[in-house]
């Protein structure tokens, strides 16, 4: 596609199950990146992938947190046992490792609300 | 590590008016640093960018950004301000390419008639 998408956009989960939020990147884009956005707070990074590795992924607020990515192409954020505090929108981005100037560009968000 | 800082969590102008937005940055190299916008709802959308191929930058809808080595700052700026304007700015910094973008807390701009 032309630009990044995920999905679901919204998705209300009850505390305590396991939500899965996918990102799609734009073609050829190696690097892609996963943040939390809170209720009117900045953007808090959660882990970063170079192709299908995951070279930095010290954002990760707990190891209920995962992240995988298939080759440099679709990647899955997955939040085992949510908790109410994991509300928030989870941005996905990607970029060109070369060229570009590292320009991220941002998908649209999912807005998770646990209840 | 690298951290941007914004200075100033709400902005207020009149339409017409100067737009000013403040962030800082801390580097042991020269960085790349970017100005996002999000409006309400919405995903982030690039504004500007620096590389080191110019110290002023220009990016869309009138804005500009300054590098200041000296002041370590990356100042965002319009001259006129337009009710459309009215949004959330975030200042991020990377270190070369590839990496993580490190943002700042955000700006929310209110543009008043």
């Amino acid at each position: 596609g032309a630009g990044v998408s995920q999905s679901p956009s919204n998705k209300v989960t009850e505390k305590g199950k396991d939500v899965e939020l996918r990102c799609d990147p734009i073609s050829g884009h190696t690097a892609l990146y996963w943040y939390r956005q809170r209720l009117g707070q900045g953007l808090e990074f959660l882990i970063y992938f170079q192709g299908n590795s995951a070279p930095d992924k010290s954002g990760l607020p707990s190891d209920r947190f995962s992240a995988e990515r298939t080759g440099e192409s679709v990647s899955t954020l997955t939040i085992q046992r949510t908790q109410q505090e994991d509300s928030a929108v989870y941005l996905c981005a990607s970029s060109l490792t070369r060229g570009n100037d590292g320009e991220a560009f941002f998908g649209q968000g999912t807005r998770l609300t646990v209840v | 590590a690298q951290s941007v800082t914004q200075l100033g969590s709400h902005v207020s102008v009149s339409e017409g008016a100067l737009v000013l937005l403040r962030c800082n940055y801390s580097s042991s190299v020269p960085p790349y640093l970017f100005w996002y916008v999000q409006y309400p709802n919405q995903g982030l959308q690039l504004l500007l960018k620096y590389t080191s191929a110019a110290t002023l930058v220009k990016g869309i809808n009138g804005f500009e950004a300054e590098f200041k080595k000296s002041e370590t700052s990356f100042h965002l700026t319009k001259p006129s301000a337009h009710m459309s304007d009215a949004a959330e700015y975030f200042c991020a910094v990377r270190r070369g390419q590839g990496g993580k973008l490190i943002f700042g807390q955000g700006t929310e701009l209110s543009v008043k008639p």
